[in-house]
């Protein structure tokens, strides 16, 4: 079974701030990766994933990730945060099945105060 | 360009009424979709995936049903609604098969039931 944690439910950060999200998980077979963005009331808009090369891969509006497979971790990143960035991030996992299924985290509501 | 049209953007329903979603992909053919459902507050749980027309998958067990009458419409329904029901419906589509195809989601449909 795989499973992924979100360590963090909320992060508060202030306008201009770096901000880290934390995305750990638990399968031991070949998986993709990927962050998603949801903002209040919306549907979930893609950001980035992760399958093979280089572990660090960027994404839109500046975000960008870096696998880990020591670690099992997946984390997202921002140099700098807008207050647009305020939302609910999902980190992802999916491995090879015939269901195209994504198994979620719960979620990291990031707050950037202005 | 594509785009995923979910329908209706809302509904409010009695308990023991009938239910039916609709999600239209429009710009891409014969893509895989899915259905997820999102407790309020929660994490994203997948229901349903199809990869072509009259053929689906049901991948977890919530009283609900799907079809695919059309290549790019995807239907969820129920002939009776529980309060679990409740929540956001999201549809999702998928280019192709394996396991790094990125999915993108739909604007959902947020259901209350009474």
């Amino acid at each position: 079974t795989q499973t992924v944690s979100q360590s963090d439910a909320h992060v508060t950060v202030f306008e201009g701030d770096s901000v880290e999200l934390r995305c750990n998980y638990s399968y031991g077979g070949s998986i993709y990766l990927s962050w998603y963005i949801q903002h209040h009331g919306h549907g979930l808009q893609f950001l980035l994933k992760y399958y093979s090369g280089n572990p660090v891969v960027q994404g839109v509006n500046g975000f960008e990730a870096e696998f880990s497979k020591s670690d099992s971790s997946f984390h997202l990143r921002k140099a700098s945060v807008h207050w647009s960035d305020s939302a609910v991030y999902f980190c992802a996992v999916s491995h090879n099945t015939n269901t195209g299924k994504l198994t979620f985290g719960d979620g990291t509501v990031l707050t950037v105060k202005p | 360009a594509q785009t995923i049209h979910q329908w209706p953007v809302a509904e409010i329903k009695a308990v023991g009424s009938p239910l039916s979603l609709g999600c239209t992909i429009k710009g891409k053919s014969s893509p895989n979709l899915y259905w997820y459902w999102q407790a309020t507050g929660g994490t994203l749980q997948q229901l349903f995936y199809s990869i072509t027309v009259g053929q689906v998958e049901s991948v977890v067990q919530l009283n609900l049903s799907a079809s695919r009458p059309k290549d790019d419409q995807f239907i969820l329904s129920t002939e009776k609604l529980l309060l679990s029901h409740s929540g956001f419906y999201l549809c999702a589509w998928s280019l192709g098969w394996v396991n790094q195809d990125t999915q993108y989601f739909g604007p959902g449909t947020r259901l209350l039931v009474l």
